[in-house]
C-alpha cells in the first residue's frame, strides 16, 4: 500500500535557522516518484521538486535541499537560513509509476519562522 | 507562464443542493485531476482523468461526485447532491503527457473553497 508519513506536525523556528522537514514513505512498487509542495497561507499548492526512486543524488535548488535515501524510504528537506516568508504547510507526496499519476499526500508539516 | 484556474474561488450551497465546480487546466497538458483538502488536514485523491474518462477513482468519489470535459478546455467536478461533509477546498490539478509513462509533476489550480450550510 502507498503511504506517506510525515511524523512533525507543527514547527516553529527562528530567522534564519536551518530546518529540516522529514517524510517517510511505504511503496511496494520499485519505481516511483516523490515530491515537496508547498501551501502558503494564502492556501495555493506550490510544486518545488519531484525525484524518481532511481536517482538518489541529493540536490539543492539555493537555501532548499532535499535528501533522498531509498535505505530509510525517506525524502527529507532541509531549508537553510529560514526566512518569514518560507511560512507555510509543506507537503511530502508520492506517486507510483504505471499507475495514473495520482498524487498522495502526507498530513503535512506546519512551519512557522519568527523574525 | 500557464496556469491552472479554478471558477468560484468560493462558493457556499445548502445542503441537498448542486454544485459544479470549473477548471482550466494549462492547454498542453492531457492528465487531469481533482483532489480535496478538508480544513486543517491533507490533500485527498479524488479522481484522475485521462483521454477523456476517468482513469482512477477513490473511495471518496461515490455516485454523488461526476467529473466531465465538455470541451477543450474544461474540467468540471460536479457534486449532485451537497452534504454537510463535502465542505472542503477542491483543488484541480494537471499535468503534461510524458515518454516513458514517467510521472511529472502536477500543477494546482488555487482552488475552490466550497462551504455546505
Amino acid at each position: 500500500a502507498q503511504k506517506v508519513t510525515q511524523a512533525q506536525t507543527e514547527i516553529s523556528v527562528v530567522e534564519k535557522e536551518d530546518v529540516t522537514l522529514d517524510c517517510v514513505y511505504e511503496t511496494r512498487d520499485t519505481t516511483y516518484y516523490l515530491f515537496w509542495y508547498k501551501q502558503p497561507p494564502s492556501g495555493e499548492l506550490v510544486f518545488l521538486i519531484r525525484r524518481n526512486s532511481f536517482d538518489e543524488q541529493n540536490e539543492i535548488s539555493g537555501r532548499y535541499s532535499w535528501n533522498f535515501q531509498k535505505s530509510t524510504s525517506s525524502f527529507n528537506f532541509t531549508i537553510t537560513a529560514s526566512q518569514v516568508v518560507d511560512s507555510a504547510v509543506y507537503f511530502c507526496a508520492l506517486s507510483e509509476a504505471y499507475d495514473t499519476g495520482k498524487l498522495i499526500f502526507g498530513q503535512g508539516t506546519t512551519l512557522q519562522v519568527k523574525p | 507562464e500557464p496556469e491552472v484556474t479554478q471558477t468560484p474561488s468560493h462558493q457556499v450551497t445548502q445542503m441537498g443542493q448542486e454544485v459544479i465546480l470549473r477548471c482550466v487546466p494549462i492547454s498542453n497538458h492531457l492528465y487531469f485531476y481533482w483532489y480535496r483538502q478538508i480544513l486543517g488536514q491533507k490533500v485527498e485523491f479524488l479522481v484522475s482523468f485521462y483521454n477523456n474518462e476517468i482513469s482512477e477513482k477513490s473511495e471518496i468519489f461515490d455516485d454523488q461526485f461526476s467529473v466531465e470535459r465538455p470541451d477543450g478546455s474544461n474540467f468540471t467536478l460536479k457534486i449532485r447532491s451537497t452534504k454537510l461533509e463535502d465542505s472542503a477546498m477542491y483543488f484541480c490539478a494537471s499535468r503534461r503527457l510524458t515518454s516513458g509513462r514517467a510521472n511529472n509533476e502536477q500543477f494546482f489550480g488555487p482552488g475552490t473553497r466550497l462551504t455546505v450550510l
